[in-house]
């Protein structure tokens, strides 16, 4: 099972971007990455997912190299709001059926 | 359209009492996945279920607890002789078909367990 590395905690202020990197040098051809979001006392929330290059929705970008073996999540012009945890996983049906593997997240804390 | 529902979404429990935690899924999903979140950690994966079936229960502890997931109505998991290490929150998740990370889960808000 690929096991996912990323920063335990980030600072930003309001209105600038925010990178977060996860390494996963063990991906499998099979692996997708997704990323999940969670507030205090809230259920995860899928924020995006990939399998490779560039992906992009209304509420993020997902940066994935040639190798797959790390990926970025940005947020643009975070706000307060976006003070969360966010969780990388990598994984397949192939590989671990239908269990989400969560790592410990990174915690991020955006400031006014 | 209503997403995964969980009750209570606060529990107290004394030591060897029973939990009985509730999961309604998304409208038209069938798969139930339960996961429990001890506090200060990550999320970790205790059964998968599908209507009538426990597809995967590798990360349910071995003794005191159960899951279902009947024909009819919500998928129970069930904490028997409850000890204080089992406070935690425990998230319930649905998708409509089989998912691994391909497919999107969907999550209920918890039910906070606090044994006394």
């Amino acid at each position: 099972l690929a096991k996912t590395t990323q920063p335990i905690s980030m600072d930003s202020y309001e209105g600038q971007e925010v990178n977060i990197t996860c390494s996963h040098n063990n991906i499998a051809t099979n692996d997708y990455i997704t990323w999940y979001q969670q507030f205090p006392s809230q259920g995860p929330r899928f924020i995006i997912q990939g399998y490779k290059t560039k992906v992009k929705n209304e509420v993020a970008s997902l940066f994935i190299p040639a190798d797959r073996k790390s990926s970025t999540l940005s947020l643009p012009r975070v706000s307060l709001s976006d003070t969360a945890v966010y969780y990388c996983l990598v994984g397949s049906i192939y590989n671990q059926g239908g269990k989400l593997i969560f790592g410990q997240g990174t915690e991020l804390s955006v400031k006014p | 359209n209503a997403g995964v529902m969980q009750n209570p979404r606060h529990l107290v429990r004394r030591r060897g009492q029973e939990a009985r935690l509730r999961c309604s899924p998304m409208k038209g999903h069938s798969h139930v996945y339960w996961y429990r979140q001890l506090p200060e950690e990550g999320l970790k994966f205790m059964v998968y279920l599908q209507k009538e079936n426990i597809i995967d229960e590798s990360g349910m502890p071995k003794e005191r607890f159960s899951a279902e997931f009947p024909k009819e109505g919500p998928s129970i998991l069930r904490i028997q002789q409850v000890v204080r290490g089992d406070s935690a929150a425990y998230f319930c998740a649905s998708s409509p078909s089989a998912s691994g990370s391909e497919e999107t889960q969907y999550f209920g808000p918890g039910t906070r367990l606090l044994v006394l």
